[in-house]
């Protein structure tokens, strides 16, 4: 079976700092990846996507970037967060063609 | 500008009652789906909708599509305590396949 994990499940990052959030899937090939932010209260911001290694898509321009160096590996980063980069961020992978995602556990970044 | 609104933004039911949760979306789709979140996790897959559908049922879940209308409706049936958390719609607009478009979501709290 399909499994996805993201780690870690909390940090806490001053402002200035640089970022590095991971994301795996195991039991699938060639998923399709995203980064979402969900802000409190709010729904999901799709952030980036990529439909294969190395094929990254930005929906929101920001200091974040994302990189997929391997077919099951999705990385979020960031050179200087920034106050406004709090949030929940999720994970999520779909099997091309088929439209239903399915989401990892979340990092929750508190930026002080 | 959010794809998907729902409506109501907070819901409160006693246990046993059915709970009905509604979502207008303002473009052409190719699917709607719901996704259901507990407090702090990821989201979870409910069920996927396409848009020469008009409705579906799994379990106690019964999702229905009016496309002239642009909008969709969740039902639960026989609600229950763990039936607690964050509903969200979001779509698939036609010809962004592989992205979805969140709403902000629901909150459904269920009394025992």
């Amino acid at each position: 079976s399909q499994t996805i994990h993201q780690w870690p499940a909390t940090l806490v990052q001053p402002v200035g700092s640089p970022l590095s959030l991971e994301c795996t899937v195991e039991g699938t090939s060639n998923p399709n990846l995203y980064w979402y932010r969900q802000a409190a209260g709010r729904g999901l911001q799709l952030l980036f996507y990529s439909v294969g290694i190395g094929q990254i898509s930005s929906e929101v321009p920001q200091n974040l970037s994302a990189s997929r160096p391997q077919d099951r590996q999705f990385i979020l980063s960031s050179k200087k967060l920034l106050l406004s980069d709090s949030g929940f961020y999720l994970c999520a992978w779909s099997v091309p063609v088929l439209e239903t995602q399915y989401f990892g556990p979340g990092t929750r970044l508190l930026v002080l | 500008s959010q794809q998907g609104e729902e409506d109501p933004q907070a819901l409160s039911i006693q246990e046993g009652e059915n709970a009905t949760m509604n979502c207008s979306y303002k473009t052409s789709i190719n699917n709607l789906q719901w996704y259901r979140q507990n407090s702090g996790r990821g989201l979870v897959h409910l069920i996927l909708i396409r848009s020469n559908e008009r409705e579906k049922h799994s379990g106690r879940l019964r999702v229905t599509l009016d496309t002239s209308k642009k909008s969709s409706s969740l039902l639960i049936t026989a609600s229950r305590a763990a039936d607690t958390a964050s509903y969200f719609c979001a779509t698939v607009i036609t010809g962004a396949n592989s992205k979805l478009t969140f709403g902000k979501g629901i909150t459904l709290s269920v009394r025992p």
